[in-house]
């Protein structure tokens, strides 16, 4: 299994372009979410989903959207990129989080620089 | 909105002591509280959970410890080795928060050989 695929690894925008982070889970979990981690610090949650169609905003979600059509796919889209999205993305998934809370497992991560 | 507050920052030792790394949370209702490693530009790896039912677990030299009722959970690592060296995250979720999984600032632990 590969588990949680995300690309591009590496991206360097100029402000005001756009771009999606692509995240893919083959692990068959229903809930995804990204986090971002600003350097030295800890994991921020911007947007999760509970399943296919169904989005909610995470702690800072603001300058991101979000979609999830399928259970595999959940990618982050940035508009009007600004400096301060200068950060490493980690898309992650798990199974029903629920109300027991589950293993939440992170892909690679993105490191995005933004000029 | 919930929030974690891990201690130290930083944590310092030799090769051989135990390491203790703290986490003091806000959601009374969570029940599911994990430790994250990460290395230096990998991925945030899980390397022991405790649930709220449970006041102690042990994986071989890792052990997490759990008060409900003072709300803090703690991390301890005996026997350190070099390649305990990283940033270690802990986490609450569960309860009202379901998947989701707030994070403490995290703890940079160096062992000196």
């Amino acid at each position: 299994n590969a588990g949680v695929t995300q690309t591009p690894k590496f991206r360097i925008l100029k402000i005001g372009q756009s771009m999606t982070l692509q995240c893919a889970q083959d692990m068959n979990h229903n809930y995804m979410y990204w986090y971002r981690q600003d350097p030295g610090m800890g994991l921020k949650l911007i947007y999760y989903s509970v399943g296919a169609g169904i989005t909610d905003k995470g702690e800072v979600p603001n300058g991101y959207n979000v979609s999830r059509s399928t259970t595999e796919d959940f990618p982050l889209r940035l508009e009007l990129a600004a400096p301060s999205q200068t950060s490493v993305y980690f898309c992650a998934s798990s199974y029903s989080g629920g109300a027991g809370g589950n293993t939440i497992y992170f892909g690679e991560g993105s490191w995005l620089t933004v000029v | 909105g919930e929030n974690v507050e891990q201690h130290p920052s930083t944590l310092s030792v030799q090769e051989g002591d135990s390491a203790v790394i703290k986490c003091t949370y806000s959601d009374s209702a969570s029940n599911y509280f994990p430790w994250y490693k990460q290395e230096l530009g990998k991925r945030p790896q899980l390397i022991i959970d405790i649930r709220s039912n449970v006041g102690e677990k042990k994986d071989q030299r890792i052990a997490v410890t759990l008060n409900k009722t003072a709300k803090h959970f703690s991390l301890h690592i005996t026997e350190t080795q070099p390649e305990d060296s990283a940033v270690y995250f802990c986490a609450f979720g569960g309860g009202t928060s379901y998947g989701k999984l707030t994070f403490g600032q995290g703890t940079i632990l160096t062992v000196h050989p």
